[in-house]
């Protein structure tokens, strides 16, 4: 499978407790994306990556939230101090580069429950 | 920033047929891209359509086409010959500077 791939699928956390996901681009492709979504809506960005820089984050990126792509390949997106209202999909897309670098291919998402 | 509206929270069309989903959308960038995304259930996020918006041809993929009115920042997706495995909900999806700004989606169902 030559996909993204998200690991793990699904998170059961208490709320207060730290919770990392991590994402696997498709092989070559230097710009990964991380989104959120709630149940019942479209997904919103959060943060992207450009080989290991980061180069935006959204407002919906609280302090609480970091994300890292150390050596332009995976990517980890860590909750601290979770919160009910953390409770989402979180999904990781990639691109290439080149003439279809906006195209974005996503993964399967991490689904986050917070009790 | 860009904003989305799809106006069908819900469609529904007969196995065979042809359906078409509505999307409006505002931005001010002058440079963007625009996408169609499926999404069935419990699956992930798997592109459908993609169209350049400083093309004035509509983009078509097999039995996907779109209907793209820059002028009225427009964009529609038609799907002719409705398959079942076309059940899934239909998000649109401009975007600029590899930011993507999605709608809440247009919830497909396919007959038999």
């Amino acid at each position: 499978d030559t996909g993204v791939s998200q690991n793990p699928r699904h998170k059961i956390t208490k709320r207060g407790q730290n919770v990392t996901f991590r994402c696997d681009p498709i092989s070559e492709h230097n710009r990964l994306y991380w989104y959120r979504q709630t149940l019942g809506q479209g997904p919103e960005f959060l943060t992207y990556f450009q080989n290991e820089a980061q180069l935006e984050k959204s407002r919906l990126l609280s302090d609480r939230f970091s994300a890292e792509r150390p050596k332009g390949s995976f990517s980890t997106l860590e909750i601290q101090r979770t919160e009910q209202g953390d409770s989402a999909m979180y999904l990781c897309a990639s691109s290439p580069s080149g003439r279809l670098a906006d195209t974005q291919y996503f993964g399967p998402g991490t689904r986050l429950t917070v009790l | 920033a860009q904003t989305v509206t799809q106006s069908q929270p819900e469609m529904s069309v007969q196995e065979a047929e042809t359906v078409t989903l509505s999307c409006t959308y505002d931005t001010s960038e002058s440079d963007y891209y625009l996408f169609w995304y499926k999404q069935p259930p419990s699956r992930q996020m798997i592109l459908v359509i993609r169209q350049e918006a400083y093309k004035q041809q509509n983009a078509t993929e097999n039995r996907f086409s779109v209907n793209f009115q820059k002028a009225a920042k427009s964009f529609s997706l038609k799907i002719s010959d409705s398959q079942l495995g076309d059940a899934a909900m239909y998000f649109c999806a401009p975007g600029s500077n590899y930011k993507l700004t999605f709608g809440k989606g247009t919830l497909l169902t396919v007959n038999p």
